[in-house]
């Protein structure tokens, strides 16, 4: 399978614990974005990479928050000192250059106790 | 900002019927892509039809085909001959031609197919 994928799939976190989430992109896409979904609700957009560069963040994303994509390869997650209100899914997706299509990862479920 | 509303937070038919999910969307953009993509229960999100907005053709994909009013800023799905594999949350998406082209997500319809 050469989708995208994350890891881990589940992580239960205690509150203010640091916590960080893997993506693998599908090869040779260039670009990567990262949504959180909460339950019942559409994904909202957190961040985006075109190759290594970091070009958008969103207002969601507070200081805690924090990503990367080193040599245009995976992406990493973390959110330092979690709270309640992080519980989500958050959600992987690549696209090929020239396309609009975003390829989904199976998401990272993330529960803070 | 763009917004994207789903109307009908549920909906349910029989087997082999047709429905219709309906989406509506809020933008000053003339250029733009508008998707429908779909979550099964415990599964990832994968896109089932998009649409330029550019194009005045409606996309059609197998059974599912979409109606698009861009006056109206309505874009619905209509999902012909309904199989038991059709149950998932079914979201409609919006993405600006320029810049991140990333996905604003309406809150999606939970369709559920019954036997």
């Amino acid at each position: 399978d050469t989708g995208v994928s994350q890891d881990p799939r589940h992580k239960i976190t205690k509150r203010g614990q640091n916590v960080t989430f893997r993506c693998d992109p599908i090869s040779e896409h260039n670009r990567l974005y990262w949504y959180r979904q909460t339950l019942g609700q559409g994904p909202e957009f957190l961040t985006y990479f075109q190759n290594e560069a970091q070009l958008e963040k969103s207002r969601l994303l507070s200081d805690r928050f924090s990503a990367e994509r080193p040599k245009e390869s995976f992406s990493s997650l973390e959110i330092q000192r979690t709270e309640q209100g992080d519980s989500a899914m958050y959600l992987c997706a690549s696209t090929p250059r020239d396309s609009q299509e975003q390829y989904f990862g199976p998401g990272t479920r993330l529960t803070v106790t | 900002a763009q917004t994207v509303t789903q109307s009908q937070p549920e909906m349910s038919v029989q087997e082999a019927e047709t429905v219709t999910l309906s989406c509506t969307y809020d933008t000053s953009e003339s250029n733009y892509y508008l998707f429908w993509y779909k979550q099964p229960p415990s599964r990832q999100m994968i896109l089932v039809i998009r649409q330029e907005a550019y194009k005045q053709q409606n996309a059609t994909e197998n059974r599912f085909s979409v109606n698009f009013q861009k006056a109206a800023k309505s874009f619905s799905l209509k999902i012909s001959d309904s199989q038991l594999g059709d149950t998932a949350m079914y979201f409609c998406a919006f993405m600006k031609q320029r810049g991140a082209q990333k996905l604003v997500f309406g809150q999606g319809t939970r369709l559920t197919i019954n036997p």
